[in-house]
């Protein structure tokens, strides 16, 4: 079984400053994870993958996220917040085998502060 | 089309119509996905469709809901007698579905239902 725990609900950042999004996984197999950001009144966007390449996945936007094995934690960081990063934010987890089923974290709404 | 198109963009009715939903994938993108947003909620997966088959519909929370898929291509998802706890967003997605769980899901921007 498959699951993912994202620990925080709401995250406030000053503009400039970095932003650190934590998630953590269990899976029985290897699995392959996801980071998607929700806009408002928008869909889910692709921000970053991982699916055993290199353990260090950039992404769209500046973001990135480590794959962490030891401690089954796939955290979505970015140096500098911008105003436009404001916005919810989805770990996903799918364990790769046949059938793509994928479990979605609660989200982490990002507040950007000016 | 470019990518996931979902409509109506919102709907509203009564309580005890019947709606449809209706989803266009990205051509070529065999497997199709539903799932329900509701406010404050994580997303909640209702359907999965590889090809015109569903081989998984653990989702779908009663039995007033249905959805299809023909050629491939568009679904359909139909909520009968509805009522208000229906009310939500409901986003499709689609993806290559080539196998294995590796493959990211495009979503659209899915649908506002509320019921009145």
């Amino acid at each position: 079984a498959q699951s993912v725990t994202q620990l925080d609900s709401h995250v406030s950042v000053s503009e400039g400053t970095p932003v650190l999004l934590r998630c953590n996984y269990s899976s029985s197999y290897s699995p392959s994870l996801f980071w998607y950001v929700q806009h408002p009144n928008k869909g889910l966007q692709l921000l970053l993958k991982y699916t055993s390449a290199a353990t260090l996945v950039k992404g769209i936007n500046g973001f990135e996220a480590e794959f962490k094995k030891s401690e089954t934690s796939f955290h979505l960081t970015k140096p500098s917040a911008h105003m436009s990063d404001a916005a919810e934010y989805f770990c996903v987890v799918s364990e790769g085998r046949g059938y793509q089923k994928v479990t979605f974290g609660i989200g982490t709404k990002l507040q950007v502060i000016p | 089309g470019a990518g996931v198109s979902q409509s109506p963009s919102n709907k509203v009715t009564e309580k005890g119509k019947d709606v449809e939903l209706r989803c266009d994938p990205i051509s070529g993108h065999t497997a199709l996905y539903w799932y329900r947003q509701s406010l404050g909620q994580g997303l909640e997966f209702l359907i999965y469709f590889q090809g015109n088959s569903a081989p998984d519909k653990s989702g779908l929370p009663s039995d007033r809901f249905s959805a299809e898929r023909t050629g491939g291509s568009v679904s359909t998802l139909t909520i009968q007698r509805t009522q208000q706890e229906d009310s939500a967003v409901y986003l499709c997605a689609s993806s290559l579905g080539t196998g294995g769980g590796n493959q990211p899901q495009h979503f659209g921007d899915g649908t506002r239902l509320s019921i009145l």
